[in-house]
């Protein structure tokens, strides 16, 4: 069963760049025939989930134009790892951050535990 | 982008009861539309694909239906476990988007 975990700083200065990784174990982020899709997903305190945006097995990604480009998402499959960059980041991107799976059923099948990343001087 | 209305956004129940969440979609979405349980402090649980496909491990009580721009969550035989907030999700278009949850409480 594949598991996923969330890592990185908690806080982060408005302006700057949030940086967080997901370490995936399990099974493998660049495994062509499981056809996973590996995201980030985000969800402010009290309030719902926002698609931040997804890295394939090829290395192929999407993110949510509402993000206006600010996201980088990359992977490192030595490290069985994916990673997310939100740069310029306001008090707005303060969110608990889960790193999730898109499996060959479409839906976010496995989830990490989230990380709340706080924006603030 | 898909706009996932949910309805209603809070739902008194009692355990043994049988409860009905609605999702409505902005357009057409086939039948690609999964379901989430979230309970407080905890990542989101998977329950439904494709509609109203189970996932493995949940239990029978939850069901889906629905197609096109209207979807449905039935939760039969209400259980203390089950006092939670629902989401629903498309995956039909990009980008992803989630129903603004349903709060199922005592």
């Amino acid at each position: 069963q594949v598991q996923l975990q969330e890592s990185g700083p908690g806080l982060v200065k408005p302006s700057e760049t949030l940086s967080l990784t997901c370490t995936v174990s399990g099974g493998s982020i660049s495994d062509s025939y499981s056809f996973s899709y590996w995201n980030w997903v985000r969800q402010p305190p009290g309030k719902g989930l926002e698609w931040i945006g997804s890295i394939s097995y090829s290395g192929n990604t999407k993110d949510n134009p509402s993000l206006k480009g600010r996201v980088t998402l990359s992977s490192d499959t030595s490290q069985n790892q994916f990673s997310l960059r939100l740069s310029s980041v306001t008090d707005a991107d303060t969110a608990v951050y889960y790193c999730a799976r898109v499996s060959s059923n479409g839906g976010f099948d496995s989830w990490g535990q989230g990380t709340l990343v706080t924006v603030s001087p | 982008d898909v706009q996932m209305t949910q309805s209603p956004p809070i739902l008194s129940a009692s355990v043994g009861d049988r409860v009905t969440i609605t999702c409505r979609a902005s357009q057409s979405i086939a039948i690609w539309v999964a379901w989430y349980q979230q309970r407080p402090g905890k990542a989101p649980k998977f329950l439904i694909y494709k509609a109203s496909t189970l996932e493995s491990g949940v239990p029978s009580r939850f069901s889906g239906s629905g197609s096109g721009t209207e979807f449905t969550l039935t939760i039969s035989n209400l259980q203390p476990e089950d006092f939670a907030t629902y989401y629903c999700q498309q995956y039909n278009n990009y980008p992803r988007t989630f129903g603004q949850g349903t709060k199922v409480e005592i």
